[in-house]
């Protein structure tokens, strides 16, 4: 069964800084693997997603992702960190499931990024 | 517009008395989900259905039942709520089972 794992519940980082937030997952088999933002008092929206296409994946407002592979990962990037970037921000995987329980995608817990001036 | 809505947005109820969240999608998706969000756990699924009439257990369903009569309708329904059902319940669709899933604004539910 598939897991993720999101390292740090709150990362800080000011604003103009690189912006890292952390995902590894666990998979049988390659995994599609998705990057979801929350605002505050807001629905999940897609930021970016892989599904075995190119390794480097671009998403919107800046944001990128890398899988790789060899380390089970796909952290979240962006050079330049905004204000408005402040959110929670949730990993999730989707692989086909065997057995009972959850389907489609499983979620990491989130991670609180928060933007100092 | 391309979307998924849910009603309503925030209920306050006490123990015992029967509740209906309604969820729809106008994008045609064949799946859909429901999830709810308590913090430092975060999103766990409830149900989800694959297509109409075709609904299973996620990860958390005691306390809950959903029906899927139509495609773009999937209410989540609890009979007789209970305080630890207070959370922000999700719903949320896509075009196949393990596609991207565009997600509803949220419904917070306070069960007293």
């Amino acid at each position: 069964a598939q897991s993720v794992t999101q390292l740090g519940s709150h990362v800080s980082v000011s604003e103009g800084a690189l912006v890292l937030l952390r995902c590894n997952y666990s998979s049988s088999v390659p995994p599609y693997l998705f990057w979801y933002v929350q605002y505050p008092n807001q629905g999940l929206q897609l930021l970016l997603k892989y599904t075995s296409a190119a390794t480097l994946v671009k998403g919107i407002n800046g944001f990128e992702a890398e899988f790789k592979k060899s380390e089970t990962s796909f952290h979240l990037t962006k050079p330049s960190a905004h204000m408005s970037d402040a959110a929670e921000y949730f990993c999730a995987v989707s692989e086909p499931k065997s057995g009972g329980g959850a389907d489609g995608l499983t979620f990491g817990k989130g991670t609180h990024l928060i933007i100092q001036p | 517009e391309a979307q998924v809505t849910q009603n309503p947005r925030y209920l306050i109820t006490v123990t015992g008395k029967k509740l209906t969240v309604t969820c729809s999608q106008n994008m045609n998706h064949e799946y859909m989900s429901w999830y709810r969000q308590d913090p430092g756990l975060g999103l766990r699924q409830i149900y989800y259905s694959m297509n109409v009439e075709v609904t299973d257990k996620g990860d958390v369903p005691e306390g809950y039942k959903v029906s899927r009569k139509e495609k773009r309708n999937f209410p989540l329904i609890l009979e007789s709520p209970s305080p630890n059902q207070t959370s922000l319940y999700f719903c949320a669709s896509s075009f196949r089972r393990y596609n991207e899933q565009f997600f509803g604004p949220g419904t917070r539910l306070t069960v007293l």
